[in-house]
């Protein structure tokens, strides 16, 4: 069965700094996508950010990058010039074609002025 | 933007009684699913219902769980007697492929059951 795992429950940052939240995860597929959803205090989730493991190349979107080790098996985001709009739970979830998503437990990010 | 909406925002409910979730997915999309966060905890994937029928579900996801795409646009969520340990947040999410989409989520239905 997959499993994603974060294992840091909380992390901080001062604004306009940058951080980096960790994700692995275990798989015997070779072809499956990676994401990172942030869940604010609505608790709506939102995707941030998302990665084919096929592609060699890193996603970025604006703030967002990812460091995707597919050998590692690790899948981590950075947040550069953290912004207080940042702060909330961020979830790495993992899913292989036409099944679900898989999330890890969650790591709730707070960002400090 | 087109986005997932659910509705009521909160529901809350007798032990024992019936409810009816609903979701209007984004109106291209043809992949549903329906998700639940007990609170504090992760996000844990109930159902998938592709072409009027359900295509993947969880243990979790047992006799007393249905799902419905009664129309064109709804799809619902029903639970046939709810008991405590339902009370969660439940995300419905929908996606316009099955291979490599992400799932866009609504905003999500806090049920409490008293």
């Amino acid at each position: 069965a997959q499993t994603v795992t974060q294992s840091q429950p909380e992390m901080s940052v001062q604004e306009a700094e940058t951080v980096t939240l960790s994700c692995t995860y275990d798989t015997s597929e070779s072809d499956y996508y990676l994401f990172w959803y942030k869940q604010p205090p609505s608790r709506q989730m939102i995707l941030v950010i998302r990665q084919e493991a096929y592609k060699q190349q890193n996603a970025t979107e604006n703030r967002f990058s990812v460091n995707f080790q597919k050998a590692a098996k690790s899948f981590s985001l950075k947040i550069s010039d953290s912004q207080l709009g940042d702060a909330a739970m961020y979830f790495c979830a993992y899913r292989i074609s036409g099944s679900r998503l898989t999330f890890g437990e969650g790591t709730q990010l707070t960002v400090n002025p | 933007e087109p986005e997932v909406t659910q509705t009521p925002s909160h529901q809350v409910t007798q032990m024992g009684q019936e409810v009816i979730l609903r979701c209007v997915p984004i109106s291209n999309h043809l992949y549903f699913y329906w998700y639940r966060q007990i609170l504090g905890q992760k996000v844990e994937f109930l159902v998938s219902f592709y072409n009027n029928e359900i295509s993947e579900k969880s243990e979790i996801f047992d006799d007393q769980f249905s799902v419905e795409r009664p129309d064109g646009s709804n799809f619902t969520l029903k639970i046939r007697s709810t008991k405590l340990e339902d009370s969660a947040m439940y995300f419905c999410a929908s996606s316009e492929h099955r291979d490599y989409d992400e799932a866009f989520f609504g905003q999500g239905t806090r049920l409490t059951v008293v």
